[in-house]
């Protein structure tokens, strides 16, 4: 399996300012995601993260609200913009290596944040 | 639609006696199943994965789980828990006719009496 790091791994942010958060794995990998985990909650996908293009988000989720860049196979950034006290959540990057369904996805240790 | 339920927020067991973690899923097409656990301040990892074949699944950690295609679950067991099986459990499911979306159940936390 992969080794995912993530930084930061937590912080506490003002409303309104923005936040980014990187991924980075220690091999290539196929598939990139970035899922929130709110307090007490289950995991929610927010969008996939193409590389060399816009990503791909779920229902409820948008691009100016969660920007996201994938330069490379490696490494991933999603950015929290405008944020308010409903984004405090904890967000997950999960990789899978393979393109085929079959594939297990693997996460990183996530990003605990507080908007105040 | 792809969905999966945890009927029980929470499982409490004493230290050596048999757990099982229930999961139900609903898929159009066919299940792949997955058992992640989180511990405190952590992300989750990966426990077992059912995709084809033998309906019990052995995984980490002495985990095991039996996919039931009639009964549409996948429920995870362990013969003997141990104090540090105590964590949450998440039971996930992938429509196996295509695409990564990966739907996740709402989690049941598990507590080992010592």
């Amino acid at each position: 399996s992969a080794v995912i790091s993530q930084k930061p791994s937590r912080d506490i942010c003002q409303r309104g300012t923005s936040l980014t958060i990187q991924c980075q794995v220690d091999s290539q990998v196929t598939m990139m995601f970035w899922y929130r985990q709110q307090p007490g909650q289950s995991l929610t996908l927010i969008a996939t993260a193409n590389q060399g293009s816009e990503a791909t988000y779920e229902s409820g989720f948008v691009i100016d609200k969660f920007p996201i860049s994938r330069p490379n196979l490696t490494f991933s950034t999603l950015t929290v913009s405008n944020m308010s006290p409903e984004d405090s959540s904890i967000y997950l990057c999960s990789v899978a290596a393979l393109a085929g369904s079959t594939d297990t996805q693997y996460f990183g240790p996530g990003t605990r944040l507080t908007v105040l | 639609a792809q969905s999966v339920a945890q009927p029980e927020d929470q499982v409490n067991v004493a230290e050596g006696n048999p757990l099982t973690v229930k999961c139900t899923y609903s898929v159009s097409g066919n299940p792949y199943l997955f058992w992640y656990v989180q511990y405190p301040n952590r992300g989750l990892q990966f426990l077992l994965k059912y995709i084809t074949g033998d309906n019990l699944v052995k995984g980490s950690y002495g985990f095991e789980a039996e996919f039931n295609k009639s009964q549409t679950s996948f429920h995870l067991k362990k013969p003997s828990a141990l104090v540090s099986d105590s964590a949450l459990y998440f039971c996930a499911v992938r429509d196996g006719g295509g695409g990564f979306k990966t739907i996740f159940g709402a989690g049941t936390r598990l507590f080992v009496k010592a």
